[in-house]
């Protein structure tokens, strides 16, 4: 079966600092893996996505992601934060079915 | 134009009541999807459908019932509300098994 963990329901960090949000996945086969935003009052909106080749992925508003499959992981990160990426975020993974499973969701706080 | 839209983007309504929710994508992909996110923002697959086939039906009452006439609709009617549908509903779309989802802006549901 598919899962994904994000294991910080908050992450906060300072304005100009770098910040990491986690995901763990679990599913048979390769994995597509993903990250998405959700602004308050907002839909999902798609940040960046892993298929294949280079394990680190660029994604929209400067972040990026870094597969790891001895670790199954795949943490999310923007080398200086923004009070404007205060928002939610999802990690999500699609395996061999059509589902596209959520993680729990991850609120980033960016402080001034 | 908006890539996946749905209507109405808000929904007060008693319990017991019928309602529906409407979903439209132009962006020609094959697949749609319903998602629910509850109000601890969990998000869950409902419904899939695949060139107006239904292709996942996730553990949901079947007072839940979703309708495609076409590719790009994909509806949701609700019969007999109860107060656990309170909730965001999300129609997304997306193309392939390597595509990202596509999220509308989501339809918050009451039920008072």
């Amino acid at each position: 079966a598919q899962s994904v963990a994000q294991p910080e329901d908050q992450v906060n960090v300072a304005e100009g600092n770098p910040l990491t949000v986690k995901c763990t996945y679990s599913v048979s086969g390769n994995p597509y893996l993903f990250w998405y935003v959700q602004y308050p009052n907002r839909g999902l909106q798609f940040l960046l996505k892993y298929i294949t080749g280079d394990n680190l992925v660029k994604g929209s508003y400067g972040f990026e992601a870094e597969f790891n499959k001895s670790q199954t992981s795949f943490h999310l990160k923007k080398p200086s934060a923004l009070v404007s990426d205060s928002a939610l975020y999802f990690c999500a993974v699609r395996g061999h079915t059509d589902k596209l499973i959520f993680g729990t969701g991850t609120r980033l706080q960016v402080f001034p | 134009d908006t890539a996946v839209s749905q209507t109405p983007k808000y929904l007060v309504t008693q319990m017991g009541n019928d309602k529906s929710i409407k979903c439209e994508q132009n962006l020609g992909h094959d697949t749609m999807y319903w998602y629910k996110q509850d109000s601890k923002k969990f998000l869950k697959i409902m419904f899939s459908y695949n060139n107006k086939e239904l292709i996942i039906n996730e553990t949901v009452p079947n007072r839940f019932s979703p309708k495609s006439p076409d590719k790009a609709h994909l509806n949701l009617h609700i019969n007999s509300l109860e107060l656990g549908d309170s909730a965001v509903y999300f129609c997304a779309s997306s193309q392939g098994q390597a595509g990202g989802y596509t999220f509308g802006s989501g339809t918050r549901l009451t039920v008072v």
